[in-house]
């Protein structure tokens, strides 16, 4: 079955250390992986994806198939970044069907 | 740009009643994605809808059901409604053929169960 695990509920650092989020996924297909971010009071919103290699905000994050993880990094959190970060699944073809991780509550400190 | 809207923003109903909430996509957008979003966890997959034809489902019974009109706006309808479908219920619209996973979501329907 397809799954995306997201370890951490509650990730806290300070201002200025390196953040990294966590997301496994289960697919045996080619998977295309996202980053949704929910700032306070915001809508869910794209962060970026996989197939794009770019880099959002600082955000970047590698797809590595052979740990099946995309895990999201930044060198040098914001307290901008505090927000909900959801690692998702798009399987083959099936633009509008993504599979959510449970989300992580990233909370940077001054 | 008119962004997703949905509706109502909040509702309380009791266990056996029916609900319906809806969903206005994003200008452009011809494809509706419902999700439901119980509390502590991320949006489910529930289904979507493409010029006015389900097109895909997830793993919900067949009281959850949906409509998209000729403007794209979509209904998500559930009957016989059961403590358990409390959760927010989030409504995406994505352009035609885009296939991206890019999703712009609504900002939700939070359903109360009593």
């Amino acid at each position: 079955a397809q799954r995306v695990t997201q370890p951490e509920k509650l990730l806290s650092v300070f201002k200025g250390a390196p953040v990294e989020l966590k997301c496994n996924y289960s697919y045996s297909g080619s998977p295309e992986l996202f980053w949704y971010v929910q700032y306070s009071r915001q809508r869910l919103q794209l962060l970026l994806r996989h197939i794009s290699r770019e880099s959002i905000k600082g955000f970047t994050a590698d797809l590595n198939k052979g740990e099946t993880s995309f895990h999201l990094k930044k060198p040098f959190a914001q307290e901008e970044d505090s927000a909900m970060y959801y690692c998702a699944l798009k399987k083959d073809n099936q633009g509008g069907k993504l599979i959510f991780g449970q989300g992580t509550e990233l909370s940077v400190k001054p | 740009e008119t962004g997703v809207t949905q509706s109502p923003t909040h509702l309380i109903k009791t266990r056996g009643q029916q609900v319906t909430l809806r969903c206005s996509s994003q200008s452009g957008h011809n494809t509706v994605s419902w999700y439901q979003q119980a509390l502590g966890q991320g949006p489910q997959f529930i289904f979507q809808y493409y010029r006015e034809e389900e097109n895909g489902r997830g793993n919900f019974p067949p009281r959850f059901s949906g409509l998209q009109f000729p403007n794209y706006s979509s209904e998500l309808n559930v009957n016989a409604l059961e403590l358990d479908d409390s959760a927010l219920y989030l409504c995406a619209s994505s352009p035609e053929a885009a296939n991206t996973g890019e999703l712009f979501f609504g900002e939700g329907s939070r359903l109360t169960v009593l």
